[in-house]
């Protein structure tokens, strides 16, 4: 069965302090490794998708990466309308077909 | 503009009463997936489609159903038999094949009174 479990469940940080969101996962062939953004009553937004260790995309500020492991997503030198939920998910081996696993998420809220 | 609505926002039901939740997608996608989520928590999948006349059951399919007669269509059912089902629910859609993300509708929000 295939598992995400994300952490800090919430994160506040002051606008300028750069930090790292964690999702460490457990899945049988991964086939990717998803990253969305969702703001509050607001369906989630796409922002990266990994296939394989060592790669990374940045769009922005967000920088997302990728180990056997676990997937990171940098923020560097975050703003107040960055605050929102990360949600990280999983698309494993051929079994699963094209569905995902979501981890629980994390609340980051960026101050001024 | 292509995207995935849903359809209504909010929506308000008494205890007893089945509701039937809307979502259309102009993707052209394959695949199309109804979530379920609670306060603070990740998203729960419920029923999945990757074909038209085909669906499978998610995680917590349990007093929900669905239908996919048409590949632009996937609505989902809540019914009286849900013995929780208060929550907000996000439907998505994806191409059938490859590692390919979902994309999400607005969700809707369901209160039972």
């Amino acid at each position: 069965e295939d598992q995400v479990t994300q952490s800090p469940e919430a994160l506040r940080l002051q606008e300028g302090e750069s930090s790292s969101l964690n999702c460490s996962y457990t899945v049988s062939g991964l086939r990717g490794l998803f990253w969305y953004r969702q703001d509050p009553g607001k369906g989630p937004e796409f922002l990266f998708t990994l296939y394989s260790a060592g790669e990374e995309k940045e769009k922005e500020r967000l920088k997302a990466t990728l180990t056997k492991k676990e997937s990171f997503l940098h923020i560097t030198a975050p703003k107040p309308e960055d605050s929102a939920t990360y949600l990280c998910a999983v698309q494993g081996g051929e079994t699963s077909g094209s569905r995902l696993t979501f981890g629980e998420g994390t609340q980051l809220t960026v101050n001024p | 503009d292509g995207g995935i609505t849903q359809s209504p926002k909010y929506l308000f039901r008494k205890e007893g009463q089945n509701v039937t939740l809307s979502c259309e997608q102009n993707l052209n996608h394959d695949a199309m997936y109804w979530y379920r989520q609670d306060p603070g928590q990740g998203l729960r999948l419920i029923y999945y489609s990757q074909i038209v006349n085909d669906f499978q059951k998610g995680d917590i399919a349990e007093g929900y159903s669905v239908s996919r007669e048409k590949k632009e269509s996937f609505p989902l059912t809540v019914t009286s038999a849900q013995k929780n089902p208060t929550a907000f629910y996000l439907c998505a859609s994806s191409p059938h094949r490859g590692p390919l993300e979902q994309f999400f509708g607005p969700g809707t929000r369901l209160t039972v009174l």
